[in-house]
C-alpha cells in the first residue's frame, strides 16, 4: 500500500521566503511526528499529532515555525521569513497509535540560500 | 535531558560483521530501536528491543543491550555493499511518544 508521503522533496528558497512543507501520512494513521534532520545531527522532534488532541509543539524551535492536521490526515509544516539555519531535511512519520511502529517518508530538503 | 550518542562513522570490509554502537542516558527507556536510511531516504525501522530483554536476534542482525551501562548494540553479519546507510539508534519510554535519536553512524562497505 502507499507510505507516507511528502512535498515536495526539494526545495530551494530565498532568506526571508515563507515556506510550506506537506505531508500525507498513511490512511488510518492517527499518530503524525514532524523531524528536522541537520547536517551531522540526528533527528530533531519538532511537533506531534495524535487524533483529535491538542499538538505537541515542544520541539518547535521558534515562532517562526508553525504545523496544522486538517482533518486528522494531511498536515503542512509552515516556516515563515526562513533563515540559512533553517536548511534541512524535513521528515515526516506517521504510526496507526504512539505506541506503534513509525514509518517515515522520504523528507523535504530545504535549502535557503 | 535524554541523550543518545554514537559514532559517525564506521568502515567495513564486505563479507566481515559490522558492529555499530550507541549509548543511552534515560533509565527509564524502554524500547531501543535501530533505523536504517538509505540515500534520498525516510528512515525504516531494523528492529527494536525491550528494556528487559538482553539480546535479538533477527537474520544477520543481533542486537545487543546492556541496561546497566546503557550502552546498545547492533551487529551486522556478512556485511554487504547493501547495507552501506545511516544506521540510527533511538530510545522511547513506554506511554510516551517521543522517541529520542542518536546523530546516526554512517556505515561504508568496502569491496
Amino acid at each position: 500500500g502507499a507510505g507516507v508521503s511528502q512535498s515536495p522533496s526539494n526545495k530551494v528558497t530565498e532568506k526571508g521566503k515563507d515556506v510550506e512543507l506537506r505531508c500525507d501520512p498513511i490512511s488510518g494513521h492517527t499518530a503524525l511526528y514532524w523531524y528536522r534532520q541537520s547536517l551531522g545531527q540526528g533527528l530533531e522532534f519538532l511537533i506531534y499529532f495524535q487524533g483529535n488532541s491538542a499538538p505537541d509543539k515542544s520541539g518547535l524551535p521558534s515562532d517562526r515555525f508553525s504545523a496544522e492536521r486538517t482533518g486528522g490526515s494531511v498536515s503542512t509544516l509552515t516556516i515563515q521569513r526562513t533563515q540559512q539555519e533553517d536548511s534541512a531535511v524535513y521528515l515526516c512519520a506517521s504510526s496507526l497509535a504512539p505506541d506503534y511502529e513509525q514509518y517515515f517518508g522520504p523528507g523535504t530538503r530545504l535549502t535557503v540560500t | 535531558g535524554e541523550d543518545v550518542e554514537q559514532s559517525l562513522f564506521l568502515s567495513v570490509r564486505e563479507g566481515d560483521s559490522s558492529v555499530i554502537n550507541c549509548t543511552y542516558t534515560d533509565s527509564s527507556s524502554t524500547y531501543l530501536y535501530w533505523y536504517k536510511q538509505e540515500p534520498g531516504a525516510g528512515l525504516q525501522l531494523l528492529t527494536y528491543i525491550f528494556s528487559n530483554m538482553d539480546m535479538k536476534q533477527d537474520q544477520r542482525l543481533t542486537v545487543l543491550l546492556n541496561k546497566k551501562d546503557k550502552h546498545l548494540s547492533l551487529r551486522i553479519a556478512d556485511t554487504q555493499t547493501g547495507d552501506s546507510a545511516i544506521y540510527f539508534c533511538a530510545e522511547r519510554t513506554s506511554g510516551t511518544y517521543k522517541y529520542i535519536f542518536g546523530t546516526g553512524t554512517r556505515l561504508k562497505v568496502l569491496a
